[in-house]
């Protein structure tokens, strides 16, 4: 059990174009979604913090007009990157808890924008 | 924020012996310590977790410990096995956030 699942794994979009993540718990229902960036060989940096039926929390320094997050189910949250920039790109992946403890980890999103 | 510090960044080990990574966390609302395993190109795997109102929980060869006065835990690994060669993040939770530490790459030598 504890099944998350992210989708799309890969993707490469050009400059100034947006890119969907999705992130499903497939077996449970998550209030609580998150999302991180993580760099090559490096730490799972959080962005965002999602719960259902409401707007996410941001961290700071992470700007919420580019990265939207819209959790609309208990089961779904997503990731929507506005105008992407080379900068942008990052390995993306989400984790979304069962209850007020554990949390689950998605496959990650490599994004290449070129 | 909560701000979570995890040492050492890496650690080498003979097969059989042990392996010890330590955390500390800032933010005393944190109830919730979850210690994740990620092997190379995959997601992370929760392996143990804990929370603050227990102070050491054991699973085979994996334990964890939680000092909530001084605001540390250490994960401890016995017996390793080449196959617990991976990257290991803490992790520190409150109500509404889960940040990490920044990771020990543990290498267990044959």
């Amino acid at each position: 059990g504890a099944v998350v699942s992210q989708h799309p794994s890969r993707v490469i979009c050009k400059s100034g174009t947006s890119v969907k993540i999705e992130c499903r718990s497939l077996d449970f229902q998550a209030t609580t979604m998150f999302w991180y960036r993580q760099f090559p060989k490096q730490s799972l940096m959080l962005m965002a913090t999602s719960n259902e039926g409401s707007k996410a929390t941001y961290e700071q320094g992470v700007e919420k007009d580019k990265f939207l997050i819209n959790h609309a189910s208990l089961t779904l949250s997503t990731l929507t990157v506005t105008s992407a920039h080379p900068e942008d790109s990052s390995f993306y992946i989400c984790s979304a808890r069962l209850g007020a403890g554990k949390a689950f980890f998605g496959q990650g999103t490599r994004l290449t924008v070129v | 924020g909560e701000n979570v510090e995890q040492h050492p960044s890496t650690l080498s080990v003979q097969e059989g012996d042990s392996a010890v990574i330590k955390c500390t966390y800032s933010d005393s609302a944190s109830n919730y310590f979850p210690w994740y395993k990620q092997e190379l190109g995959k997601r992370p795997q929760l392996i143990i977790d804990i929370r603050s109102n227990v102070g050491e929980k054991k699973d085979q060869r994996i334990a964890v410990t939680l000092n909530k006065t001084a605001k540390h835990f250490s994960l401890h690994i016995t017996e390793t096995q080449p196959e617990d060669s991976a990257v290991y993040f803490c992790a520190a939770s409150g109500n509404n956030d889960m940040r990490f530490g920044a990771g020990t790459r543990l290498t267990v030598k044959p």
